[in-house]
């Protein structure tokens, strides 16, 4: 069975600094998807950045970057000055079946 | 607005009665989804249709839980016999198409509390 893991509960960053999330997963498939979501206090959910296990380029939006390493199974987020709308609780996910980690409550200090 | 929507937001309810919840998914969006989220925890999938078919069903949907999309348009779930352990966040998702084509869209979510 896949499963995801995020080991980090708990990150705090300073406003505009760089911060990294991590995630590693479990699985036996070539193809697949990778997600991080964002999940704001009482807001839903929203996809931040997606990366195709075939693609070796690692996807960038905007502020937000992935360290994806196939080999090793990990897929790291990394937000770019961070803002305090970024405070939230950040999801890994992978599919072809949607599974998300535990999450990592992201708090940013002013 | 026409993203997914969910109703109610909120339902409480005694320790054994019926709740139903209702999820409109975007409206190109064939494929929906239920996920349920406890505190603390990231959403674990429930079900799935394609139009409406229900193609997968998770061990966690017990035979108390019944979910339906009767015209391939909106969803209802239903748990029966409601019992504390159901107490959590109830999120449906749609599945988008062309560039969106593997990202779900998921809905603000219905909490249950069960007293």
């Amino acid at each position: 069975a896949q499963t995801v893991t995020q080991s980090q509960p708990e990150m705090s960053v300073q406003e505009a600094e760089t911060v990294t999330l991590s995630c590693t997963y479990d699985t036996s498939e070539s193809d697949y998807y990778l997600f991080w979501y964002k999940q704001p206090p009482s807001r839903q959910m929203i996809l931040v950045i997606r990366q195709e296990a075939y693609k070796q380029q690692n996807a960038t939006e905007n502020r937000f970057s992935v360290n994806f390493q196939k080999a090793a199974k990990s897929f790291s987020l990394k937000i770019s000055d961070s803002q305090l709308g970024d405070a939230a609780m950040y999801f890994c996910a992978y599919r072809p079946k949607l599974v998300f980690g535990q999450g990592t409550r992201l708090t940013i200090n002013p | 607005d026409t993203g997914v929507s969910q109703d109610p937001r909120h339902k409480i309810t005694k320790r054994g009665q019926n709740v139903t919840f209702r999820c409109d998914p975007i409206s190109e969006h064939n494929r929906l989804y239920w996920y349920r989220q406890t505190l603390g925890q990231g959403p674990e999938f429930l079900t799935y249709f394609q139009n409406e078919a229900q193609l997968e069903k998770s061990r966690l949907l017990s035979d108390r839980f019944s979910a339906e999309r009767p015209k391939g348009s909106f969803s209802t779930l239903e748990i029966q016999r409601t019992e504390q352990g159901d107490s959590a966040m109830y999120l449906c998702a749609s599945r988008g198409t062309g560039d969106s084509y593997n990202e779900q869209f998921f809905g603000p979510g219905t909490r249950l509390t069960v007293l």
